[in-house]
């Protein structure tokens, strides 16, 4: 079946580095990928999103990186800050868009 | 655009209890809502899929006689815990898939706490 997974549960970083999160996905099939950030008490919120027909796309400090061929996104911050700590997941919908699968989530910690 | 509102933010209820949850869209119509449940350190888990004017599509494991869903109209959609008990305690969080787009919206979850 479909499963999103992440590989590291937190990451410590120091302000103003560059911070990479990563996912990893197992359903081939799988054609949009979306990035939220869910600050601690709240909802998640969205980031960004890539569709399987690219291979980067670029935001506001943030870049989402997709490799098919080995079924691995990554989300990268530049010039992290104390306010991107956060937990951050991937997910997936199914394939008929009516839902979404969470991976397990990356706890990012920046420290001034 | 696209906001989803949820209430309450947060409750603590005796055991035994019932709770009610609200979600509403504020600036649009959402055919699907869907609620999630999350314990701590953990990442959010689908509960169920409400659809308007008709019954909650729930995922295994979770009883559909316990977590009662009600989805009367195209902005609200209700969740109920019945007989809320300590190990219910958790993040419950609903969310709405905007009609024609792909986005999926959250609320801003409720923390319910059994005592």
């Amino acid at each position: 079946g479909e499963s999103v997974g992440l590989h590291l549960p937190t990451l410590s970083v120091q302000e103003g580095d560059n911070s990479i999160i990563n996912c990893a996905y197992s359903n081939s099939a799988s054609d949009y990928f979306i990035w939220y950030k869910q600050e601690s008490g709240k909802g998640p919120q969205f980031i960004i999103d890539i569709r399987s027909n690219m291979d980067k796309r670029q935001g506001q400090r943030v870049t989402v990186l997709l490799n098919k061929t080995v079924k691995h996104l990554s989300l990268q911050i530049a010039a992290t800050q104390p306010g991107d700590s956060a937990v951050y997941f991937c997910a997936e919908p199914n394939s008929g868009y009516s839902t979404l699968t969470f991976g397990k989530g990356t706890m990012l910690l920046v420290s001034p | 655009g696209a906001v989803v509102s949820q209430h309450p933010s947060r409750v603590i209820c005796k055991s035994g209890t019932s709770v009610k949850i609200e979600c509403r869209s504020l600036d649009f119509q959402a055919t699907t809502m869907f609620w999630y449940r999350q314990f701590p350190k953990q990442s959010l888990m689908l509960m169920a899929t409400s659809n308007e004017g008709s019954k909650a599509t729930y995922e295994q494991g979770v009883e559909k006689d316990k977590f009662l869903i009600n989805h009367a109209s195209l902005t609200l959609s209700t969740l109920t815990v019945t007989s809320a008990h300590p190990e219910d305690s958790s993040f419950y969080i609903c969310s709405a898939r905007v009609h024609g787009n792909y986005g999926y919206t959250f609320g801003s979850g409720t923390r319910l706490t059994v005592v």
